[in-house]
C-alpha cells in the first residue's frame, strides 16, 4: 500500500520567514495530493491540495509543487504569521472510482515565533 | 451548508466494552471515510463507505466495523474496547464520485478514552 513520509517533525520560524515541508510517497499511483492544518484540539483542514497533472499550485502565501518523478511534494508557505502555527499533514491518494482513502504523513509541527 | 457533524464528541467506556460512533456528511456527500488519529500513530485510515456499501477498508483489526444508511449517515462500531483504542476518531465526507471534487472536509472528531 501507499506509505507517506513527511519532513521535518517540527519547524520553529521567525514570523515573516518562509516555512518548508517536505514529504514523499512510495506509490507511483497516487494521483492527489492535499495539505491539511490543524490548530490545537480542533479538526484538520484542508488549505490546498494538487493534482498529478499539476507541477505547482498557490494560493495566496500558501504554494505546493510536486515532483511525480521523483515522489516528492511540498508545502511552502511565506510570510509566515503567528496564526500559521499548527500542525500541518500531508496525504497522498488514489482518486479513481473505486478508492477514497488518504495516507497521511506523520505531521509537521509548526511553531511560528512572534 | 452545514458541516461534518460527529457525535457524541466524547466517549469514557471500559476494556471489553463496545462503542458506537456517529457521523452525518455534508449534505450531498456519498462518501463517508474513517480516520484513528493518536499520538503515536497519526491519521490511520480505518474504512470508506459510499452507497452504503464498503468501498475501502485499512489495517485494522475485525473489532473495528461501519456501516452507512441511506441518507449516507455513518456508523463506526468498535467492540471489545482495548486500552489502545484510546484515539480521537474523525470521520470526513466527499462527493466520493468521478476523479474531480475530491475534497475531504472533517468532522470534529469523537475523542475516546478506554479505560
Amino acid at each position: 500500500g501507499e506509505n507517506v513520509e513527511q519532513h521535518p517533525s517540527t519547524l520553529s520560524v521567525q514570523e515573516g520567514d518562509s516555512a518548508v515541508i517536505k514529504c514523499t510517497y512510495s506509490d507511483s499511483a497516487s494521483n492527489y495530493f492535499p495539505w491539511y492544518k490543524q490548530e490545537l484540539g480542533k479538526r484538520p483542514q484542508l488549505i490546498i491540495d494538487i493534482r498529478s497533472n499539476v507541477g505547482e499550485k498557490k494560493d495566496q502565501r500558501i504554494a505546493v509543487t510536486l515532483n511525480k518523478t521523483a515522489k516528492h511534494f511540498s508545502l511552502h508557505i511565506t510570510e509566515t504569521q503567528p496564526e500559521d502555527s499548527a500542525v500541518y499533514f500531508c496525504a497522498a491518494s488514489l482518486t479513481d472510482t473505486g478508492r477514497r482513502a488518504l495516507t497521511f504523513g506523520s505531521g509537521t509541527r509548526l511553531q511560528v515565533q512572534p | 451548508k452545514a458541516g461534518v457533524t460527529q457525535t457524541p464528541r466524547y466517549l469514557i467506556k471500559t476494556r471489553g466494552q463496545q462503542v458506537t460512533l456517529s457521523c452525518s456528511p455534508i449534505s450531498g456527500h456519498r462518501s463517508v471515510s474513517w480516520y484513528q488519529q493518536t499520538p503515536g500513530q497519526g491519521l490511520q485510515f480505518l474504512f470508506e463507505y459510499f452507497s452504503e456499501t464498503q468501498r475501502n477498508k485499512g489495517n485494522f483489526p475485525g473489532r473495528f466495523s461501519g456501516r452507512q444508511f441511506s441518507n449516507s449517515r455513518s456508523e463506526m462500531n468498535v467492540s471489545t474496547l482495548e486500552l489502545g483504542d484510546s484515539a480521537l476518531y474523525l470521520c470526513a465526507s466527499s462527493l466520493g464520485t468521478g476523479t474531480g471534487h475530491t475534497e475531504a472536509f472533517f468532522g470534529q472528531g469523537t475523542r475516546l478514552t478506554v479505560v
